[in-house]
């Protein structure tokens, strides 16, 4: 079964540090991008930005470069979002989703799989 | 960036009724377009990818058109099981903009 699975809910103050985890089994994990969407309380999805585990080719949506950062561990098939410096602002539903088709040219297209969400709360 | 508007923000019907949601892209996306069924608590489900191809195992009374700027889910006979918040996204550029999501509900 191919399927995506996310590291635990954490609970941060500000201006902690925090690396959240998806790690992918059931297929290639060298051969497909995995993305993560943010979902703030009550908001929609926000496409954050991809990464191509076989050569850690990463992109970052534009509104979030500097501000997190993405990358993989190709030999334990699992790819990471991290923080240097939480704000309240990051508190949020985070998704890893893996697309439907293995292309390195074009991201691979719509986002066929999903993980179950890492829940992140940052509060003083 | 490319922008993604949906319309309408919320929709209420009925068991049984056809319905329409709309995705417009600010500049072309060819057929660079999926759609989404998001239930509270649960991760997004893909519905729809490359404008109109349905997802395996989702039932065909989803369907999706539309190229270029202008795109529709349509439901042709609504179900208690989609009443959900549904989100179209594009995949043209290396970027993958969500709209901001329509909520079907009970009417």
């Amino acid at each position: 079964e191919v399927q995506l699975v996310q590291s635990g809910a954490e609970v941060k103050k500000p201006g902690e540090s925090l690396r959240i985890s998806c790690k992918g089994s059931g297929y290639s994990f060298t051969t497909y991008w995995i993305g993560w969407v943010r979902q703030m309380p009550g908001k929609g999805l926000e496409w954050m930005g991809i990464i191509y585990p076989g050569n850690s080719d990463t992109t970052y949506s534009p509104s979030l470069q500097g501000q997190v950062t993405i990358s993989a561990d190709k030999s334990i098939s699992t790819a990471y979002l991290q923080w240097s410096s939480l704000k309240a602002s990051d508190t949020a539903m985070y998704y890893c989703a893996r697309p439907i088709f293995s292309d390195y040219s074009t991201y691979g297209g719509a986002f066929e799989i999903w993980g179950q969400g890492t829940m992140v709360t940052v509060s003083s | 960036d490319i922008q993604m508007t949906q319309s309408p923000s919320t929709l209420s019907a009925s068991v049984g009724d056809r319905v329409t949601i709309t995705c417009r892209a600010s500049q072309s996306i060819s057929s660079w377009l999926a759609w989404y069924q998001q239930k509270p608590g649960k991760a997004p489900k893909l519905l729809i990818y490359d404008a109109s191809s349905l997802e395996s195992g989702v039932p065909s009374r989803f369907s999706g058109s539309g190229s270029g700027t202008e795109f529709t889910l349509t439901i042709s006979s609504l179900q208690p099981d989609d009443f959900a918040t549904y989100y179209c996204q594009q995949y043209n550029t290396y970027s993958g903009t969500f709209g901001q999501g329509t909520k079907v509900e009970i009417k």
